[in-house]
């Protein structure tokens, strides 16, 4: 099984609404990423998990919390986010972090 | 800021021609990916090329890397319709405990049939 999902594939939220974004991938790959893409540019990672650990983090607003519960399962919470927050977001996994990433078809999220 | 940087920026060729796209980089590398993305979904690993290596393929895809250049070539042969997407190289750098992969600004190829 080389796939990761996530769900759900389309969200609108409201600027006070408190939402959750979900990847999956059992590859028991031990590295996961949040990255988020702009149209027409290209992906800006925000978060990375290696062994279930945030190994990174570039400065990302703390309306935006990662979490990830096992080696399986990577979240995002979203809380209070902006209209320029609207972007497609994309989850990867990859065995290492220098490795192959696989991607997600990703969440594309509208903010009202 | 971005360490790749494709070249072409757009390129449209004829089903069945070959379509060639280049990506330059600043810093000493570890490896360097291509990723294809069909339009508003994920990106779908192409091509993955060490340091130590100059030239690898898969089946239409042939990648090269010169690294006293800091630059990579892919070429895909034969084109076809379905190859319409946006590539990105994608470079993770050869030193650094937390280093990430960096995509390029990325290349749209159009294929007219």
């Amino acid at each position: 099984d080389t796939e990761v999902t996530q769900t759900p594939k389309h969200l609108v939220m409201g600027m006070t609404n408190k939402k959750s974004l979900k990847c999956e991938q059992h590859m028991g790959h031990r590295a996961m990423y949040w990255y988020k893409q702009k149209a027409k540019k290209p992906p800006e990672l925000m978060f990375v998990y290696s062994y279930e650990k945030l190994s990174i983090n570039e400065s990302v607003p703390s309306r935006f919390s990662p979490e990830c519960p096992n080696s399986s399962l990577l979240n995002l919470h979203l809380h209070a986010l902006q209209p320029e927050d609207s972007a497609l977001y994309l989850c990867a996994s990859s065995q290492w972090q220098r490795e192959t990433q696989y991607f997600g078809p990703g969440t594309r999220l509208l903010v009202l | 800021s971005q360490q790749g940087e494709e070249d072409p920026q757009a390129l449209s060729i004829q089903e069945g021609e070959n379509a060639t796209m280049n990506c330059s980089y600043k810093t000493s590398i570890n490896n360097l990916q291509w990723y294809r993305q069909n339009s508003g979904r994920g990106l779908v690993h192409l091509i993955l090329i060490r340091s130590n290596e100059r030239e690898k393929h898969s089946g239409r895809l042939r990648v090269t890397l010169d690294t006293s250049k800091k630059s990579s070539s892919l070429l895909i042969t034969a084109s076809r319709a379905a190859d319409t997407a946006s590539y990105f190289c994608a470079t993770f750098p050869g030193t650094g405990a937390n280093s990430k992969l960096t995509f390029g600004k990325g290349i749209t190829l159009s294929v007219r049939p």
